[in-house]
Formats: C-alpha cells, structure tokens, sequence
C-alpha cells in the first residue's frame, strides 16, 4: 500500500466550476499535509498546508483534512485555465523528516 | 536570483559516466532534500540531510551518492548512469516538518 494515493485523473472541468481534488494517506501518525501544484515541466509550488481537522481557506482554495478518514482534499472555486497543472499531495512522515508525495491528480480547465 | 539553485538545468550523459548534480539554497534552511520524478512514480525521495554531517538515505538510494559541503550547498552524484536513471531531478529545503519543502527549478537527466 503506498502512503499517499490520489486519483490520477485527467480532471477536467469547464472555467468557473469548482475543482475537487481527493488524497488519502496510510499512516495515521501523520501531522501536517500539503498540496502542491506543478506546471508541466516545472518544479512543485506549495499552494496549501493543513494541519487540523477541518477546512482551511485562502483564496478560491479550500484544504478540507479528516484524520479519522485519513483523507485530506482541496477544492478550487472559480476555476480558471491558469489552474491548469498537476496537483500533487504530500503528508509527512511518521518522524515528520520527510514528507511522501502522492503521484499528482492533472487537472485541466476548459474555458 | 532563486532560493533554491540547481545545476546543471539539463544533461545528457553517457550510459557508465561519473556526473554531479548540484543544489545551493539562500534560504538559511537546515534540512535539504533530493527527490526524483518520473511519469507515473511521483516524486521518491533519495538522499536527505539535516545537517552537514548528517546524511540520510532515502527510499531509492541504490546508484546515488551524496555530499553535504555546507549548510547551503548539497550535491548528488551518480556513480555509474545508468538508463534508468533517466529523469527529473529535484532538490528541495526546508525549516522543519510543519513548514512545506521550497523546490529547486529541478534538472532534467538523460542516459543514453
């Protein structure tokens, strides 16, 4: 069982629209979370960080976290075709030296 | 100038050559990271460092080498490319467990 799963898509969904990205993680001992986004061919940009139950606003994104689930998703309102990437997932380790990356959901925005 | 520098951008090496890939930060973080990625694998972790005589092996450490020559700089060798070792290779900082990575603009390895 790998320690972070996410769905990898495509995702597509028309401009406007809300974008829901799922991950799930095995480890319960887990404390902090993070999703990221990446262009094609370019390096991961951290978007989101979590760390309690519950929802978590920044813009027109939402990080929503369920330990007892262990499952941590984001949600885009508003889509635009700028939000057009990969999102990868990324919990941290047990000792919390590491974190493990989900292998990315690709969304595209269609305008 | 980027937090987080790394050279060479893009490589192209013989299969059993000797080549280095290097990180160096600004960012005054302690903890540095190398990570690689490929299509459908994600990114894997192979080498990380706490500290310049901390070194830590990762979970594909198998063919990578790595030194810590001080806080800022943390390079990856690859002893003997190999093929599959063809991939996208990036480095990464960080103050701690609670706080994200900052990623390098990353290089792109090719072994033929």
């Amino acid at each position: 069982q790998k320690e972070v799963e996410q769905n990898s898509g495509p995702l597509s969904v028309p401009e406007g629209a809300i974008a829901s990205l799922n991950c799930t993680y095995s480890d319960r001992v887990s404390q902090s979370f993070f999703w990221y986004r990446q262009y094609s061919g370019k390096s991961p940009e951290l978007i989101m960080s979590i760390y309690s139950n519950g929802d978590k606003e920044d813009g027109r994104f939402t990080a929503q976290l369920n330990k007892a689930s262990q499952y941590v998703s984001l949600l885009i309102r508003d889509s635009q075709p700028s939000d057009s990437a990969t999102y990868l997932c990324a919990v941290t380790s047990n000792t919390g030296n590491q974190f493990y990356f989900g292998t990315g959901t690709s969304l595209t925005v269609i305008p | 100038d980027a937090d987080v520098t790394q050279t060479p951008r893009n490589r192209i090496t013989k299969t059993g050559k000797r080549i280095m890939l290097e990180c160096s930060q600004t960012k005054g973080h302690d903890r540095m990271y190398w990570y690689r990625q490929d299509p459908g694998l994600g990114l894997r972790l192979i080498y990380y460092s706490f500290d310049v005589k901390d070194i830590n092996k990762g979970e594909i450490s198998d063919g990578y080498s790595v030194s810590r020559q001080a806080q800022a700089k943390f390079s990856l060798s690859l002893e003997s490319a190999i093929p599959n070792q063809t991939a996208l290779y990036f480095c990464a900082t960080s103050q701690g467990g609670n706080y994200g990575y900052t990623f390098g603009s990353g290089t792109r390895l090719t072994v033929v």
